[in-house]
């Protein structure tokens, strides 16, 4: 069955060091994206992707980063970690670019920099 | 203003209750609407999609769209313990991204 996976599920990191986290879709979408949710504040996005070689900036980009070179996979790079980053990360795919479409998520990765 | 507003709860109902969550929002663009329902320590998951205005009905859940009023409600009938998750609701123009409510924190009481 396709899937969409993260990992880790859960890091632990010290403030100022630089963290990758994974994301993995067998679904074969073309768009992928990567949001934080913290309470208060639900889903927020960070950064996303509507094909190969494509990445955009999305509401709260700043201190993150995000390549495609591939269909498959979206990795959030966290350049130097802070404390306002922990936070649980979501990744998400669909399959159109317009109209109405699906999210399909991840399980979530838990971030805590201390 | 946020673009989309939710009452985040938490909402606690007895088992058999008829649950109503609600969303406001500001921007007259968005024309998809959807639920999205979240369990605890899982990734959210398309519940309902409803375009445009009227009503949407599957099982013992209900969507409904009022865009002249720019409010979106789920109904849930003869609510269930296994209902007790966070709901989401989302929407978005048939251009842009999809934008999340902050969601409402539902308890179903056996």
């Amino acid at each position: 069955d396709a899937e969409i996976t993260q990992s880790p599920r859960h890091k632990i990191t010290e403030t100022g060091r630089q963290v990758t986290l994974a994301c993995h879709q067998t679904w074969n979408h073309n768009n992928m994206f990567w949001y934080r949710q913290d309470l208060g504040h639900g889903l927020r996005l960070i950064h996303y992707s509507y094909g190969v070689q494509d990445t955009n900036k999305g509401e709260v980009s700043d201190g993150y980063s995000v390549s495609r070179s591939n269909t498959e996979d979206l990795p959030l790079t966290l350049e130097s970690a802070a404390s306002s980053q922990t936070s649980v990360y979501f990744c998400a795919s669909s399959f159109t670019s317009g109209g109405a479409y699906e999210q399909f998520f991840g399980p979530g990765t838990r971030l805590t920099v201390l | 203003q946020k673009e989309v507003e939710q009452d985040p709860g938490p909402l606690s109902v007895p088992e058999g209750a008829i649950v109503s969550l609600n969303c406001t929002y500001s921007n007259s663009a968005f024309q998809y609407f959807m639920w999205y329902r979240q369990y605890s320590r899982k990734g959210p998951e398309l519940l309902m999609y409803t375009y445009s205005s009227g009503n949407k009905e599957d099982g013992r859940f209900t969507a409904q769209v009022d865009k002249s009023s720019k409010y979106i409600s789920l109904f849930i009938r003869d609510s269930q313990p296994s209902d007790s998750a966070t709901y989401l609701c989302a929407m978005k123009t048939s251009y842009d991204k999809v934008i999340f409510g902050p969601g409402t924190s539902l308890s179903v009481i056996p």
